[in-house]
C-alpha cells in the first residue's frame, strides 16, 4: 500500500519554465514532509521540508505549497535550469525515523 | 568532514545466498537508517539503528537484519535471497534527534540471479 502517491512519473520542462511535482496522502497522522532530490548514481539529498501548521515554504527557487485540507503537497521548481534535471521524491513521517517515500519524478529541463 | 560511505558498489548473488552491506556514517552521527530502493521506486524503511539498539522497523521479514556497532557504522544482512531483493540498499546517517535531516550514502547495487 503506497502511504504517499506522487505524479507525475516524468516532466519535462523548458529552462526558465515552472516545474511542478505533486503528493497525495492519507495517514493524518504525518506531521513532516520533506522533498528529497536524487541524481544518477547518488543517493538522495534533502531539499526542503515543510510542517502540516504552514501553508507555504519557500527555499530559492523552490517552494513547497501544502494543503492540510485536502492531503496534498506539491513542490514547486521556479526558473527551472538544466541542473535541476533529476529525479525527485517526496516523503512524510510521523516518527521522524521512518519515511514514507512516493515513486519519483523524473525532471529533464531542456536548455 | 566526511559523508556516508557505502561498500561494495555492486554485488551479484543468487537466489538462496546471503549477503552483508555495509555502511560507514557521516562524522558526528550516530543513528544508521536502512532503506531498499527498487528500480523506478522510491526507497522503502527497512528500519533504523541508535546506539547498537533497533529503533525502528519497516515492513521487511526477519530474513532482513542489521547491527551497528560502537563507531556508529553498520550492517545490513539479508538471508536466503530472493530475486526480488535486487535492488539500490541506501545507508542515512543523522543525528539522533526526531525529524532530523538524513544524510544518504551512495548506495549498494545488489542483483539477485
Amino acid at each position: 500500500q503506497q502511504q504517499v502517491k506522487q505524479s507525475p512519473q516524468s516532466l519535462i520542462v523548458q529552462k526558465g519554465g515552472i516545474s511542478i511535482i505533486n503528493c497525495a496522502y492519507e495517514n493524518t497522522a504525518f506531521d513532516y514532509f520533506p522533498w528529497y532530490q536524487q541524481f544518477p548514481g547518488k543517493g538522495p539529498a534533502l531539499l526542503i521540508a515543510i510542517r502540516p501548521d504552514v501553508s507555504e515554504k519557500k527555499e530559492g527557487r523552490f517552494t513547497i505549497s501544502f494543503n492540510k485540507s485536502a492531503k496534498q503537497f506539491s513542490l514547486h521548481i521556479m526558473d527551472s535550469q538544466p541542473g535541476d534535471s533529476a529525479t525527485y521524491f517526496c516523503a512524510a513521517t510521523n516518527t521522524g525515523n521512518q519515511f514514507y517515500f512516493g515513486t519519483g519524478t523524473s525532471l529533464t529541463v531542456i536548455p | 568532514e566526511t559523508g556516508v560511505t557505502q561498500s561494495p558498489t555492486h554485488l551479484i548473488k543468487t537466489r538462496g545466498q546471503q549477503v552483508t552491506l555495509r555502511c560507514s556514517s557521516q562524522s558526528g552521527h550516530n543513528t544508521v537508517s536502512w532503506y531498499q530502493q527498487a528500480l523506478g521506486q522510491g526507497p522503502q524503511f527497512i528500519f533504523q539503528y541508535y546506539r547498537e539498539e533497533e529503533n525502528g522497523r519497516g515492513n521487511f521479514p526477519p530474513r532482513f537484519s542489521g547491527l551497528q556497532f560502537p563507531n556508529y557504522s553498520s550492517e545490513l544482512n539479508v538471508n536466503a535471497l530472493e530475486l526480488d531483493d535486487s535492488a539500490l540498499y541506501l545507508c542515512a546517517s543523522s543525528l539522533p534527534s526526531s525529524y532530523n535531516e538524513q544524510f544518504f550514502g551512495p548506495g549498494t547495487r545488489l542483483t539477485v540471479l
